[in-house]
């Protein structure tokens, strides 16, 4: 079974700083989908950037950049500028034949 | 707003009390999903509907039972619950050409339920 994990329950972040959240994921399959998604206190889950695993080239989305590494199965997140909007839980997807959610991470970002 | 919308935010129910959790989604998507958000726990598929046909149940007692009436209508419906059941209930849609995980999905509120 595929299963993702995000090592970090929670982090902090400084106003304007960048900080960078990890996931790993455990997986034969050779062609998938990853995905960080942000959930705020409202409780919405946010799609926040997508990356096909056959394209090498990292995937970026404004402040939003990812740091996909096939062979070691690694999908970070970096968050480039931080902003206060930016606090949330932060969930890191893998999707084949369904979609398999990490534990999240929450982001606490100091003003 | 992303078009799922899910009722009611909050819920809070008896064990032996019978309710239905609702989602709807006006973005065209012909499939739609449960999920279980539990504390410090990764998410946790419940059930899998495409064009109205469940195509996935993982392992999901039998007091939560879904139905998909159309591919825009989705509802949970709950009986004789147990304290462990409370939790975010969180629904979600999507395009399913040809498999679940490469389209984005797009979740509602989520509805939070207690079961005192």
């Amino acid at each position: 079974a595929q299963t993702v994990t995000q090592s970090q329950p929670e982090m902090s972040v400084q106003e304007a700083e960048t900080v960078t959240l990890s996931c790993t994921y455990d997986t034969s399959e050779s062609d998938y989908y990853l995905f960080w998604y942000k959930q705020p206190p409202s409780r919405q889950m946010i799609l926040v950037i997508r990356q096909e695993a056959y394209k090498q080239q990292n995937a970026t989305e404004n402040r939003f950049s990812v740091n996909f590494q096939k062979a070691a199965k690694s999908f970070s997140l970096k968050i480039s500028d931080s902003q206060l909007g930016d606090a949330a839980m932060y969930f890191c997807a893998y999707g084949a034949n369904d979609m398999r959610f990490g534990a999240g991470t929450r982001l606490t970002v100091k003003p | 707003e992303t078009g799922v919308t899910q009722t009611p935010r909050h819920l809070v129910m008896g064990m032996t009390n019978k309710k239905s959790l609702k989602c709807e989604q006006h973005l065209g998507h012909n499939a739609m999903y449960w999920y279980k958000q539990s504390a410090k726990k990764p998410l946790e598929l419940m059930f899998v509907y495409n064009f109205k046909e469940q195509t996935e149940n993982n392992s999901v007692p039998s007091r939560f039972s879904p139905e998909c009436p159309n591919s825009s209508h989705l509802f949970l419906h709950l009986h004789t619950l147990q304290p462990e059941d409370s939790a975010l209930y969180l629904c979600a849609s999507s395009f399913l050409p040809p498999s679940a995980g490469n389209q984005p999905q797009h979740f509602g509120d989520g509805t939070r339920l207690s079961i005192l």
